[in-house]
């Protein structure tokens, strides 16, 4: 079974403040889904990472792909009360046919 | 265009009872899937629809869970009897090829 990590599980940070968040497994992945979660509705795709060693930037999030392609991160900048959220990465089991969400890491960002 | 539509929005039951969600995807997307949130975990495929024929039901507790998908558009879960241990945010996605899934609001269920 493959299995998604995250890490940290909660983050708690002053507006302004940079922050990476990580997604690990122990398995290759053809590819890995970013998702943000907040309160009361359901996960939004930020972006999906399918090459190695790639680098995607959107606005003031940066994900990387590992090399091994069995783990990614995603860096905020300059983070916003507005990116407060649950952060999930997930990815297509062997079958290639359903995803594999990690736990999430809860971000909370203070005025 | 219009997203994923999930009623209710939120359902408080007591153990033994039954309750069904309804899910109605964005229209021409193929595949539908059911999750199942824990609070503190993500997301748990519970079962997804590729039309109207089921291609994974591998995790769904099949003693108390069913779900269908008539004429391959909307569907519904239903849990029966309900335990406690079902309290849970039931999400519904949907996708067309290749893979991108675009999520409902969730179904906020209490079990009491």
């Amino acid at each position: 079974t493959q299995l998604l990590e995250q890490s940290p599980q909660f983050l708690s940070i002053q507006e302004g403040e940079n922050l990476t968040v990580y997604c690990n497994s122990s398995s290759v992945f053809s590819s890995l889904q970013w998702y943000r979660q907040e309160p009361g509705e359901g996960p939004v795709l930020l972006v999906t990472v399918v090459t190695g060693g790639e680098v995607k930037k959107l606005k003031r999030l940066t994900f990387q792909f590992g090399d091994a392609r069995k783990d990614s991160s995603l860096h905020i900048t300059a983070a916003q009360p507005g990116d407060t959220g649950l952060y999930l990465c997930a990815g297509p089991d062997n079958y290639g046919q359903n995803f594999v969400f990690g736990p999430g890491t809860r971000l909370s960002v203070l005025p | 265009e219009a997203g994923v539509a999930q009623s209710p929005r939120y359902k408080i039951i007591e153990k033994r009872q039954s309750v069904a969600f309804w899910c109605n995807p964005i229209s021409g997307h193929a595949t539908l899937y059911w999750y199942q949130q824990i609070l503190g975990q993500g997301p748990k495929l519970l079962i997804q629809f590729q039309n109207n024929g089921v291609v994974d039901d591998s995790q769904l507790p099949k003693d108390r869970f069913s779900a269908e998908r008539l004429k391959g558009v909307d569907s519904t879960l239903k849990i029966q009897p309900a335990k406690l241990e079902d309290s849970a945010v039931y999400l519904c996605a949907s996708s067309p090829p290749p893979r991108e899934q675009f999520f409902g609001p969730g179904t906020r269920l209490t079990v009491l």
